[in-house]
C-alpha cells in the first residue's frame, strides 16, 4: 500500500505558482519522497526527490517539514502544460527490494 | 533525465494469442526493471520487479506463468502476455533504474485485446 495521501484534484491559474501537498506520516527516517507526474496515456515523469532537505531543480521545489511527515512540492509559475496527475510517492522496501508504489495521486488542472 | 522506451506504443491482439512487450533503458544501464500495469481511470500497480540476470519477483496476485518477464540485459526486459483475454486490455508501464537508484519510465504500451 502507498504510505502517502494527496488531495484528490487541485485547481491553478496559469502563471501562479501551484502547491502541491502531500503527508507521509509514517515515513521512515531512510525513505526518500518521490514526485513523478503523469500527463494522459503516457509514462510518468520524474520531477524530484528529496530526504529530509529542501530540494530544488529546474522543474520544481520540494519543500520537507522538519519531522518528514509532510512535503509541498512547488511549480513555480505552472503552465498548461503542467496538467497532470502527480503523485507524491515514499519509496518503500518489500521483500528485500526498493519499490514505488503508486497511490492515487493528485489531479492537478492549470487553467489560462 | 534518462531515456526508457517501450515497444510497441500499442498493440491489438485476439483473445488467445500472445504478445510480447519490450522495455529497453537507452542510455544507462539498468539494474533493476520493474513492470506496472494501469487501468482506466486508477493509478499505477506494480506487477514485478526484475534483476538482470535473475528470475523476477512478482506482487501478489499477479500470475506468474500468465506474465511471463525476461531481464536477459542490463538494457533490455521483456513483458510477454500469454493466452492474453480481454480482460487484460491495460496500459503497461515498464520502468528502469541504474546504479544512481534513479527510477525513469517508459511510455507505455497500449494492450487491447479482442
Amino acid at each position: 500500500d502507498a504510505k502517502t495521501t494527496q488531495p484528490t484534484s487541485m485547481d491553478c491559474a496559469e502563471g501562479r505558482a501551484a502547491n502541491l501537498p502531500c503527508n507521509h506520516s509514517t515515513i521512515s527516517g531512510n525513505e526518500y519522497v518521490y514526485w513523478y507526474r503523469q500527463i494522459h496515456s503516457q509514462g510518468p515523469q520524474y520531477i524530484i526527490h528529496g530526504l529530509k532537505n529542501n530540494e530544488t531543480n529546474e522543474m520544481a521545489s520540494l519543500i520537507i517539514t522538519e519531522d518528514r511527515k509532510s512535503s509541498t512540492l512547488i511549480l513555480p509559475h505552472a503552465t498548461l502544460r503542467d496538467t497532470a496527475v502527480y503523485y507524491c510517492i515514499v519509496r518503500v522496501t518489500q521483500g528485500g527490494s526498493e519499490k514505488l508504489v503508486f497511490g492515487k495521486g493528485m489531479k492537478l488542472t492549470v487553467n489560462p | 533525465g534518462a531515456v526508457v522506451s517501450q515497444h510497441p506504443s500499442w498493440v491489438i491482439c485476439k483473445s488467445g494469442t500472445s504478445v510480447k512487450i519490450e522495455c529497453r533503458s537507452l542510455d544507462f544501464q539498468a539494474t533493476t526493471m520493474f513492470w506496472y500495469r494501469q487501468f482506466p481511470k486508477q493509478s499505477l500497480m506494480l506487477m514485478a520487479t526484475s534483476n538482470e540476470g535473475s528470475k523476477a519477483t512478482y506482487e501478489q496476485g499477479v500470475e506468474k506463468d500468465k506474465f511471463l518477464i525476461n531481464h536477459a540485459s542490463l538494457t533490455l526486459s521483456t513483458l510477454t502476455v500469454t493466452s492474453a483475454h480481454p480482460e487484460d486490455s491495460s496500459f503497461y508501464i515498464c520502468s528502469a533504474r541504474g546504479l544512481a537508484g534513479m527510477q525513469f519510465f517508459g511510455p507505455g504500451t497500449r494492450l487491447t485485446v479482442l
